[in-house]
């Protein structure tokens, strides 16, 4: 398996613009998650999808982020529209058997946000 | 809330050297802990994990503890290296919450 893929892997685009950042997890996992890395915060959970439904997007940050997983093996997150503070890594991870939580966590390598 | 707290924050070794990291978490109800390494620049690779009802794992250089009624763990490297310079960051998954919650890492470098 390829593992958690992510595009794009950078992103520079103007304040103002929509954005929106792709993951294809590995295939047969239930859950997905999307992150946010910088330097201030660390690593923060987005939100998370379990079996394509949302579970928990209490870690999105405002009505800018929305977030879809329409089915299995897609996944976008979608910035509107953008502002310089979100610049920052986006990553996306998944696990099997969603629900089951003594499982792995497997990232993909991210995509590098940055709005200027 | 689980807070996850890595100490030190950075870290500068001679090669050959052993050395512990450390990761402390709040709120001890968790099913499991997993330690990873991020290369600058790159994604989050897992190292080990560790199930709540185990006290470790190892694989090959690496050994983890996980001490759960004190929420601490560690990670133990032997023999250290200069391609283990990383950053190495400690997640949890569970507390109140369903979800992994991250440590803020440790950088790590090995000198030659």
């Amino acid at each position: 398996d390829a593992g958690v893929i992510q595009s794009p892997r950078h992103e520079v685009t103007e304040m103002g613009q929509e954005v929106t950042l792709r993951c294809k997890p590995i295939s047969g996992h239930n859950s997905l998650f999307w992150y946010r890395q910088t330097m201030m915060r660390g690593l923060e959970l987005l939100i998370y999808f379990n079996n394509n439904v949302p579970i928990d997007d209490s870690g999105m940050p405002e009505d800018r982020f929305s977030a879809k997983m329409p089915n299995a093996s897609f996944s976008t997150l979608k910035i509107q529209p953008s502002e310089p503070r979100d610049s920052a890594v986006y990553f996306c991870a998944s696990t099997p058997q969603g629900g089951n939580w003594n499982t792995e966590a497997f990232f993909g390598q991210g995509t590098r946000l940055t709005v200027v | 809330k689980q807070e996850v707290t890595q100490i030190p924050a950075a870290l500068s070794v001679p090669e050959g050297e052993n050395l512990v990291l450390n990761c402390s978490f709040t709120d001890s109800a968790i099913y499991n802990l997993q330690w990873f390494r991020q290369d600058p620049g790159k994604g989050l690779t897992s190292l080990l994990l560790i199930q709540s009802s185990q006290r470790e794992q190892t694989s090959g250089r690496l050994n983890a503890s996980l001490d759960k009624s004190s929420g601490r763990s560690t990670l133990y490297i032997a023999a250290s290296q200069p391609g283990d310079s990383a950053t190495y960051l400690c997640a949890v998954w569970g507390g109140t919450a369903s979800k992994l919650t991250f440590g803020t890492g440790t950088r790590l470098q090995v000198t030659l």
